[in-house]
């Protein structure tokens, strides 16, 4: 089984200032990492994600994660935000062995980001 | 194609009503997922198929909850009897296996 904790409920920030969102994960078999964005009554949009490889992923919009085996985390960094980056964002894990995935994503509760002008 | 549909956006019932909703997935995606989400939390793994076959389902999907993939395209969510704590939003996703998902835009429901 697999969990997710996101270490921040609420980060508010200012425009142009670099943010950081937290994110620890627990497993006992090999990860694939998302990260989601989720707008106010909308679905979720993938960000990013890590399945293999360089433990730097860049995604969508500037967002930028690293991958973090020893400390069993997922940090979300975006070095200079905007109002439009404005809203919830969630981190997930997919178990997987031997590079099957299986299926089911595991959500942490979100962290709502706040950027104010 | 223009991604997962999901129908409807929104449904309010009454207590004790059956309720179904409809997922349509990206064509060529052969996995399908139904997520639900409560208001500040993230969301919570209900069910999934690959293809027509229900590989998975969630302890939170009680006897009153059926999902259905019958040809392996849309999908069909239906709770019986509804209660009040089944108000939540539901997400449908799709994937081709492994890989990340692309969400719907969700069903939100209102039981009152």
């Amino acid at each position: 089984a697999q969990s997710v904790t996101q270490l921040d409920s609420q980060v508010p920030v200012f425009e142009e200032a670099p943010v950081e969102l937290r994110c620890n994960y627990s497993s006992s078999v090999s990860v694939y990492l998302f990260w989601y964005v989720q707008y106010p009554n909308q679905g979720l949009q993938l960000l990013l994600k890590y399945l293999s490889g360089s433990t730097l992923v860049k995604g969508i919009n500037g967002f930028e994660a690293e991958f973090n085996k020893s400390q069993t985390s997922f940090h979300l960094r975006k070095p200079s935000v905007h109002i439009s980056d404005t809203a919830e964002y969630f981190c997930a894990v997919m178990g997987n062995a031997g590079g099957t995935s299986y299926g089911k994503l595991t959500f942490g509760q979100g962290t709502i980001l706040t950027v104010h002008p | 194609d223009t991604g997962v549909s999901q129908n409807p956006r929104h449904k309010i019932t009454k207590r004790g009503q059956n309720v179904t909703f409809r997922c349509d997935p990206i064509s060529e995606h052969n996995r399908l997922y139904w997520y639900r989400q409560t208001l500040g939390q993230g969301p919570e793994f209900l069910t999934y198929f690959q293809n027509e076959a229900q590989l998975e389902k969630s302890r939170l999907l009680s006897d009153r909850f059926s999902a259905e993939r019958p040809k392996g395209s849309f999908s069909t969510l239906e709770i019986q009897r509804t209660e009040q704590g089944d108000s939540a939003m539901y997400l449908c996703a799709s994937s081709l296996s492994g890989g990340g998902y692309t969400f719907g835009s969700g069903t939100r429901l209102t039981v009152v």
